[in-house]
């Protein structure tokens, strides 16, 4: 059970490169998240997705997008990579509303310069 | 909106003793959720423990409690018998439903230190 899998773990881009940091569960989770934490700082919230084919904004989205094209992978896409995207990347997921518990992937690190 | 504050940048502990980390929250929703997620250096999320709202008695994790003042929107940690792998960033998180849906909302983390 490998539970939520992040792909890249490392990543440096050059600013105005793309790249797309891969999320996959196999849990069977209908939500899913992608938080970003920068340096000494919580997890903010950047868009989720309550099923396949439904995404939502959250706290930070602009200069990313995602798709939910099937229940285990929700792909971010970052476009025109800019310094102030270098964080720490976070997928998660959790079954539906109530107190299942957020299960999180191991994070990508991602260095713009 | 939910917000949730952690006050308390950084704390430091004896190896054996016990510490306590604070949290407030706010929140308009009557039902929700309370977390304690510890972030060690390898910077996986683990949770430590959770609160439901609607229960009154504190949540208990071997050496992890929690102190649940609903009306005074307050939760703060308590580690006893500290141990030197309790070093870690330890974040407070809230989840709500209804207009929240099930987003989880981080306070900015408490870096807690135990020293040998």
């Amino acid at each position: 059970n490998a539970g939520v899998t992040q792909t890249p773990k490392f990543r440096i881009l050059k600013i105005g490169q793309s790249m797309t940091l891969q999320c996959t569960q196999d849990m069977n989770h209908n939500y899913m998240y992608w938080y970003r934490q920068d340096p000494g700082m919580g997890l903010k919230l950047i868009y989720y997705s309550v099923g396949a084919g439904i995404t939502d904004k959250g706290e930070v989205p602009n200069g990313y997008n995602v798709s939910r094209s099937t229940t285990e992978d929700f792909p971010l896409r970052l476009e025109l990579a800019a310094p102030s995207q270098t964080s720490v990347y976070f997928c998660a997921s959790t079954p539906g509303q109530g107190n299942y518990g957020y299960t999180f992937g191991s994070g990508t690190r991602l260095t713009v310069v | 909106a939910q917000t949730v504050t952690q006050s308390q940048p950084e704390m430091s502990v004896q190896e054996a003793e016990t510490v306590t980390l604070s949290c407030t929250y706010d929140t308009s929703e009557n039902n929700y959720y309370l977390f304690w997620y510890k972030q060690p250096p390898s910077r996986q999320m683990i949770l430590v423990i959770r609160q439901e709202a609607y229960k009154q008695q504190n949540a208990t994790e071997n050496r992890f409690s929690v102190n649940f003042q609903k009306a005074a929107k307050s939760f703060s940690l308590k580690i006893s018998d500290s141990q030197l792998g309790d070093t870690a960033m330890y974040f407070c998180a809230l989840t709500g439903f209804g207009e929240y849906g099930n987003k989880l909302v981080f306070g900015a983390g408490t870096i807690l230190r135990v020293k040998s």
